[in-house]
């Protein structure tokens, strides 16, 4: 098992330009997240879908589109970069059992928007 | 909202036992996590404890609750140079799947 996935690694972009981040889990949970972690900021809730073919606001969602593509795939959508978008970008999932809302993450994806 | 606080750094010695420490404001918390981030890496779960525990022991680390202060802490003994990471802790709160995540401590190892 892979875990959570999370493509690209690394992405540079000029303001205006858009970009998607994929994410995609093989754990077969209902419930995927993506965050933003900034210094001394921790780490923000961006969206999140508590199963397939919901989403919904987290803490910080401006500037931010998501799509559930069905249960194993959640993308974060910028339509126009911003330079206050520059973070690091962790996707989540979590699903049943004891841990039943332990969260698994990808590796994360390190943005800049210059 | 829910708030969830805890210091930015802590440095200690290799073989000393660390001790981590996280406020956070929602009384209705259900589940509380520990979570390690090494550098370059995404979060991974180290432990958690029930809301109606004091304290969960798992090998090196002991997780403490205070529920009248709301206050957590993580203690890992005879810390290693491998512990040298960001700590966060985290707080599910009522029937939702949403963690509030705090800041993150930045905990250094140094020989």
């Amino acid at each position: 098992n892979a875990g959570v996935t999370q493509t690209p690694k690394f992405q540079v972009l000029k303001t205006g330009q858009s970009m998607t981040l994929q994410c995609a889990q093989d754990m077969n949970h209902n419930s995927m997240y993506w965050y933003r972690q900034d210094p001394g900021m921790g780490l923000r809730l961006i969206y999140y879908s508590a199963s397939e073919g919901t989403t919904d606001k987290g803490e910080v969602p401006n500037g931010y589109n998501v799509s559930r593509l069905n249960k194993r795939e959640f993308s974060l959508r910028l339509e126009s970069a911003a330079p206050s978008q520059t973070s690091v970008y962790f996707c989540a999932s979590s699903g049943q059992g004891e841990y039943l809302y332990e969260q698994y993450f990808g590796p994360g994806t390190r943005l800049t928007v210059t | 909202g829910e708030d969830v606080e805890q210091s930015l750094f802590l440095s200690v010695r290799e073989g000393d036992s660390s001790v981590i420490n996280c406020t956070y404001t929602d009384s209705s918390s259900t589940y509380l996590y520990w979570y390690k981030q090494e550098p370059g890496a995404g979060l991974q779960l180290l432990t958690y404890i029930f809301s109606n525990m004091d304290m969960k022991q798992d090998q090196r680390l002991t997780v403490l609750l205070n529920k009248k202060d709301k206050h957590l802490s993580l203690r890992i003994a005879d810390t290693q140079t491998g512990d040298s990471a960001i700590y966060f802790c985290a707080d599910r709160t009522g029937g939702g799947n949403k963690l509030t995540f705090g800041t993150g401590t930045q905990l250094k190892v140094e020989l």
